[in-house]
């Protein structure tokens, strides 16, 4: 069965420190996409980065990039330079071949100290 | 402005009366999904709509129902509600893609509490 893993529940970062958010993700699909999602305190979600199981490169998106290890199973979110405002729930999310289901992680809530 | 629109954002209701929830999106996406949220859970797909007339089951689709009969709507049913469905829940909305690589526009949500 398809599985998402975020072992951090909570991550504390110094402002303009890069952080890591771990994420493993268990499937027997070849074709897949993987997403992150932010989630602040307002309790919105908000798309940050894609990675698909295709791509050679790592996803960029601003102060975010996706570190992807297809082997390792691991589709890590590294945030550059962390902002006060990147304290919030993070969810890793998983969309299957054909786009139907998608699995979401528990989350890992990220504290950004100044 | 593009947006998923559920209503209501609140509610407090009592085990048995039935509820709906609506959810409405303005940028022609195919593809509808609702999800709950419960803490330490993270999210979890109650069931999904490739188009109108196309529903299916997630995860965890039991006690609700769901119909898509407008492409732009979805609403979720709890017909009998009960306590264990007091859950913060979520709409979302994309293109449908085979290569699954279609990000989903998420609703404001709502909160619902079942006494």
């Amino acid at each position: 069965a398809q599985k998402i893993t975020q072992t951090q529940p909570g991550m504390f970062v110094q402002e303009k420190e890069a952080v890591t958010l771990d994420c493993t993700y268990d499937t027997s699909d070849q074709s897949y996409g993987l997403f992150w999602y932010k989630q602040p305190s307002s309790g919105e979600m908000i798309f940050l980065i894609y990675q698909g199981s295709y791509d050679e490169q790592n996803a960029t998106e601003g102060r975010y990039s996706l570190n992807f290890q297809k082997a390792r199973k691991s589709a890590n979110l590294v945030i550059s330079a962390s902002q006060l405002g990147d304290s919030a729930m993070y969810f890793c999310a998983m969309r299957e071949s054909g786009g139907f289901k998608t699995i979401f992680g528990a989350g890992t809530r990220l504290f950004v100290k100044a | 402005e593009a947006q998923v629109t559920q209503n209501p954002r609140y509610l407090i209701t009592v085990t048995g009366k039935k509820l709906t929830v609506t959810c409405s999106q303005n940028m022609n996406h195919e593809y509808m999904s609702w999800y709950r949220q419960d803490p330490g859970l993270g999210l979890r797909q109650i069931y999904y709509s490739m188009n109108v007339e196309v529903t299916d089951k997630g995860d965890v689709p039991e006690g609700y129902k769901v119909s898509r009969k407008e492409k732009r709507n979805f609403p979720l049913i709890l017909e009998s509600p009960s306590p264990n469905q007091t859950s913060l829940y979520f709409c979302a909305s994309s293109f449908y893609g085979q290569d699954s690589n279609q990000p989903q526009h998420f609703g404001d949500g709502t909160r619902l509490s079942i006494l």
